[in-house]
């Protein structure tokens, strides 16, 4: 199976900082990567998909970048309500793996 | 609006299983891919199989594949999830998901609400 590994683990930020996330594929997934963001007690929420493609609803401020192995989400002007965790997701080939989640904490 | 609403929450010993079932509604039953992925107490994400509900065809991941069986009911738009010999590892969160495939948008975007599964003697 695709391995995926984000970093860090844990960014201590302030808000209207810009962050910048990391997930790395342990072999190509093309740009067949997605990222979701979870809130404490929430089900995960789609965010990118094609690495830089916004999902439905969400705001500008974030962003994506990437192909082939290396991939990036940036978020500018960072909000109090996008304090939460991050997971990319590969699905360019079964079976689909997630990274193991980057913790947005202020 | 599209909908997965699943079963109760389940406290199970060691060595019993369980069954979670995840019913649609919404859109049509046999056009979107659900997948199942359950996530430990402030873990992360574990991807554990598909059903096509058109086929219906199952694949399951690899560690899981001589312990779980996703079937389904088209007449009633409900997949089930059946995990044989739980351990302790196995208490988590789990989850139904619809995969999308479109154009405007590819990924899980309707999570079911979860269904908590304890295994504990």
């Amino acid at each position: 199976e695709i391995v995926m590994t984000q970093s860090p683990d844990t960014l201590s930020v302030s808000p209207r900082e810009r962050v910048t996330l990391s997930c790395r594929a342990g072999q190509s997934v093309s740009n067949n990567l997605a990222w979701y963001q979870q809130k404490p007690g929430q089900v995960p929420r789609l965010l990118l998909f094609g690495a830089s493609s916004r999902a439905t609803g969400v705001p500008v401020r974030f962003s994506g970048s990437g192909s082939g192995t290396d991939f990036t989400l940036t978020i500018n002007n960072l909000q109090s309500e996008d304090f939460a965790v991050y997971f990319c997701q590969q699905y360019n080939a079964w079976p689909y793996t997630f990274g193991q989640g980057t913790n947005l904490e202020i | 609006q599209v909908q997965l609403v699943q079963s109760g929450a389940e406290v199970k010993k060691p060595g019993a299983s369980v069954r979670v079932s995840c019913k649609a509604s919404g859109y049509r039953f046999t056009s979107y891919y659900i997948h199942w992925i359950r996530q430990a107490r402030g873990q992360g994400l574990e991807w554990m199989g598909i059903i096509d509900p058109s086929g219906p065809t199952t694949v399951y991941a690899q560690r899981f594949q001589d312990r779980v069986t996703m079937t389904m009911d088209t007449s009633t738009g409900t997949v089930y999830m059946d995990l044989r010999s739980l351990r302790s590892d196995d208490t988590a969160i789990y989850y139904c998901v619809r995969w999308l495939t479109a154009v405007t948008q590819t990924g899980f975007d309707t999570w079911g609400q979860g269904t908590l599964v304890t295994v504990s003697s």
